[in-house]
């Protein structure tokens, strides 16, 4: 069965400070691959998707970045975090049209 | 392009009282509808769909039917419980691969 991975569960970051977050994914195969924010008492927001290796796209203009290095590897940077940053960051994967969600990061930035 | 509306929260209820969430949607085409749950601190886990017109999809005791003449996915439970406090979200879908449209989210609470 098909399994996803996020870590870290809680991050409190200082302002200017660079951001690195990771997801994998297990049980399958060239899955796209979504990183969405939660801001507090907010919805959704998709900030990035991919369709394969390397091939990432922006949904919103933004002070962080996404890399898909392996088919199963979806990670999200930033080089300075902003107080802005702040929020739940929801890593998810589909075939089709479903997505299957991992646990989330919670990230302060203080 | 596509999008979805969901009632605002938060819907504060006693147990055993009927839940009612509405979700509408703008879409070209046949999506796909869905309902997500997120309880406290944790992501979100799929609680139903619905792949075409007037398909009812159920879980836990949760309903919702896909309605194309009213674009309407409204989530029904006949008695909640005080473990269905959680925070719930409407999404569509298109073709295989694209990414979800998300509502922004509606905040049950229900007492005991």
């Amino acid at each position: 069965s098909q399994t996803i991975h996020q870590w870290p569960a809680t991050l409190v970051q200082p302002v200017g400070s660079p951001l690195s977050l990771e997801c994998t994914v297990e049980g399958t195969s060239n899955p796209n691959l979504y990183w969405y924010r939660q801001a507090a008492g907010r919805g959704l927001q998709l900030l990035f998707y991919s369709v394969g290796i390397g091939q990432i796209s922006s949904e919103v203009p933004q002070n962080l970045s996404a890399s898909r290095p392996q088919d199963r590897q979806f990670i999200l940077s930033s080089k300075k975090l902003l107080l802005s940053d702040s929020g739940f960051y929801l890593c998810a994967w589909s075939e089709v049209a479903e997505a299957f969600f991992g646990q989330g990061t919670r990230l302060t930035v203080v | 392009g596509n999008s979805v509306t969901q009632m605002e929260g938060p819907v504060t209820l006693s147990e055993e009282a009927f839940l009612t969430i509405n979700c509408t949607y703008t879409a070209t085409g046949y999506p796909s509808l869905f309902w997500y749950v997120q309880y406290p601190g944790e992501g979100l886990q799929l609680l139903l769909k619905a792949t075409k017109a007037d398909d009812k999809g159920s879980n836990k005791g949760f309903e919702a039917t896909y309605r194309k003449e009213t674009t309407s996915f409204h989530l029904e439970k006949g008695s909640v419980q005080v473990s269905d406090s959680a925070v719930y979200f409407c999404a569509l879908g298109k073709a295989a691969g694209n990414k979800l449209t998300f509502g922004g989210g509606t905040r049950v609470l229900v007492k005991p």
